[in-house]
């Protein structure tokens, strides 16, 4: 069983679309975390949930979104998507904030045209 | 704010020796140190933590890092490297500040083992 699962694997848009990336964890984490890596491989953290409430947003566009509609779901929509938006995003989960381990799913390669 | 430096882009080591991937980092409170490998397009994989306690962590696949107050470092290690440890290697840290901080990642290390 997958403990981390985001679909879609690949994504690949054009300019000015919307987006949604699912992310779901079967480890009954309570916090979940969405990172950007970017072309040189660099993370960055995006957003933090705990049980359903937003914690950490980070200077990201307004055109992302995450939405929790429980503690295992954790979805990222993209509006008017630009070309420096592609990426690959990973979602994670932990335990609980703080120093608990985070495990990250496979992520999703996001390409912009 | 928190940062964490991984001087070196590559690290070459020959199939059998000892290896060495190094991590310094900066907190303002008490560091929660990570290792990640990442091998090519999947996901992050831990590797080992420290939280408190004992300086030298050992973690999967043989690995182990040492925590260093003073010159605050987390250095990865390997007694005798495998040509399947070769892989994108990120240090990470967080700190006791408390709330659901995400972990902050060096720029990563890619090690490669040569046969």
């Amino acid at each position: 069983d997958t403990a981390v699962s985001q679909t879609p694997k690949y994504l690949v848009t054009q300019m000015g679309n919307d987006k949604s990336i699912k992310c779901e964890q079967n480890l009954g984490h309570d916090t979940m975390y969405w990172y950007k890596q970017d072309s040189k491989k660099f993370l960055k953290i995006m957003f933090s949930y705990n049980n359903k409430e937003l914690i950490i947003n980070e200077t990201v566009p307004n055109r992302f979104s995450p939405k929790s509609p429980d503690k295992a779901h954790l979805n990222l929509h993209i509006n008017s998507l630009e070309l420096g938006d592609s990426a690959v995003y990973f979602c994670a989960s932990s335990r609980g904030p703080g120093p608990d381990t985070q495990y990250f799913g496979p992520g999703t390669r996001l390409t912009v045209l | 704010a928190q940062s964490v430096a991984q001087p070196e882009d590559q690290v070459n080591v020959a199939e059998g020796n000892p290896l060495t991937v190094k991590c310094t980092y900066s907190v303002s409170g008490n560091p929660y140190l990570f290792w990640y490998v990442q091998y090519p397009n999947r996901g992050l994989q831990f590797l080992l933590k420290y939280i408190t306690g004992d300086n030298l962590v050992k973690g999967s696949y043989g690995f182990e890092a040492e925590f260093n107050k003073s010159q605050t470092s987390f250095h990865l290690k390997k007694p005798s490297a495998l040509v399947s440890d070769s892989a994108l290697y990120f240090c990470a840290v967080t700190d006791s500040g408390g709330g659901a901080d995400g972990l902050t990642f060096g720029k990563g290390t890619h090690l490669i083992i040569q046969p």
